[in-house]
């Protein structure tokens, strides 16, 4: 079974620096997704950025980018610039791209920024 | 808008007691899954469906029921409320896509007394 693990409880930076968050995860799969999902305090789940895994090349979507290293099975979120609203839980999480595609999530890492 | 409807938002149930928690989509997606969130341990997958009529187990399916009888709804189920089923339940919803994230509901928090 697949098995996705955040290292990191609680992690905070000063507002406009840089923060990385750091996951790792176990499959046998050769192919598959990887996301960032972004949980405020108003406990709605926002995607914040995906990856598949045959692509090579690193995910980014504004301030937000990941390190995907596929033979390590790690793949760290780096968030630029942090602004105030970046403050939330942020989960990892994988889906198989074959049969059912369930999420696996990480346990979660809270994110406190400090103006 | 478009998206993934919970209902209720709260709930406070006694032991013992059932209910079932809505959840519908309107994206026309064929995977829809419920799962619960607990503090320290993530999103736990509970039930989950691939479409209409066809459902399976998660990792957490005691104590509840589902059903999908139309591509839209996925209702869950409490058969007899414990203490233990406090959570915050989400459903959420995906394409066949293999490039979708889940599209997730606002969550229903619920407590057992």
């Amino acid at each position: 079974a697949q098995t996705v693990t955040q290292s990191q409880p609680e992690m905070s930076v000063q507002e406009a620096e840089t923060v990385t968050l750091s996951c790792t995860y176990d499959t046998s799969e050769s192919d598959y997704y990887l996301f960032w999902y972004k949980q405020p305090p108003s406990r709605q789940m926002i995607l914040v950025i995906r990856q598949e895994a045959y692509k090579q090349q690193n995910a980014t979507e504004n301030r937000f980018s990941v390190n995907f290293q596929k033979a390590a099975k790690s793949f760290s979120l780096k968030i630029s610039d942090s602004q105030l609203g970046d403050a939330a839980m942020y989960f990892c999480a994988y889906r198989r791209i074959q049969g059912a595609q369930k999420l696996v999530f990480g346990q979660g890492t809270r994110l406190t920024i400090n103006p | 808008n478009a998206g993934v409807t919970q209902t209720p938002k709260f709930q406070v149930l006694k032991t013992g007691q059932s209910m079932t928690l809505q959840c519908a989509q309107d994206m026309n997606h064929e995977y829809m899954s419920w799962y619960r969130q607990d503090p320290g341990m993530g999103l736990r997958l509970i039930h989950y469906s691939v479409g209409a009529g066809i459902t399976d187990q998660g990792e957490v399916p005691n104590g509840y029921n589902v059903s999908r009888s139309t591509t839209e709804d996925f209702p869950l189920r409490l058969l007899s409320a414990a203490p233990s089923q406090t959570s915050v339940y989400f459903c959420a919803s995906s394409s066949r896509d293999r490039g979708y994230g889940y599209t997730f509901g606002s969550g229903t928090r619920l407590t057992v007394v």
